[in-house]
């Protein structure tokens, strides 16, 4: 079956711009997650949605970045203001009500801000 | 504070010898572990899992052992293949605090020549 997948594979934009990051998970996935990864680094948590809701923001670096799930399946990330510091590959988890533990990562979206 | 580390930053090995990942962490509450494995521009790839509740779990040329007491996991591959050459990163979570967020460590490089 189709895994998670995030579009744009690629985003370059210039700082202040807002940008918006699409997260489509397995279908029938009920959680999702957002990591953001630097270079050299692992994946940092950002946020987690079970359904609709938004059940741990605590990883957003700050107010500048939101995260939606209107609908319990697509997410998109938003990214007001961008900073040079936002630069990174998103990341799109999402994992399954029987196997909460393993998720399953997406692509990613490398994201510049020149 | 790395709440999960990866000391090596990379390990380079035959092929059909064993290659041994390790991975040391500090929170006690952690009680689900995972190995992902990561090629250039493609997400994470779930490996391997184990539970606190077991010391070894083992699939196909894969092995992760726990040893709780030390706060230690390791990934053994035998034999090693040079598909196997990818960033391997290990993961840790609290599936009873009902968040899943996965907290990775560094990663280490692994190169396994012909």
């Amino acid at each position: 079956g189709a895994g998670v997948s995030q579009t744009p594979s690629n985003k370059v934009t210039e700082k202040g711009k807002y940008v918006e990051l699409r997260c489509d998970p397995i279908s029938g996935h009920t959680a999702l997650y957002w990591y953001r990864q630097s270079l050299g680094q692992g994946p940092e948590f950002l946020i987690y949605f079970q359904g609709t809701g938004a059940a741990d923001d605590s990883g957003l670096p700050n107010d500048r970045f939101f995260a939606v799930r209107p609908e319990g399946s697509v997410s998109t990330l938003k990214i007001q203001r961008t900073e040079r510091g936002d630069s990174a590959v998103y990341l799109c988890a999402s994992s399954s009500r029987r196997d909460t533990g393993t998720q399953y990562f997406g692509p990613g979206t490398r994201l510049t801000v020149l | 504070d790395q709440q999960v580390k990866q000391n090596s930053p990379s390990l380079s090995v035959q092929e059909g010898r064993i290659s041994i990942l390790n991975c040391d962490y500090t929170n006690s509450m952690f009680d689900y572990f995972l190995w992902y494995k990561k090629y250039p521009a493609e997400g994470p790839t779930f490996l391997i899992s184990i539970s606190s509740i077991k010391d070894k779990n083992e699939d196909g040329r894969f092995t992760v052992f726990l040893n709780k007491s030390a706060k230690h996991l390791s990934l053994h591959i035998v034999p090693s293949q040079p598909g196997d050459s990818a960033v391997y990163f290990c993961a840790a979570s609290s599936i009873s605090s009902n968040t899943g967020k996965l907290i990775f460590g560094q990663g280490t490089t692994l190169q396994v020549k012909p």
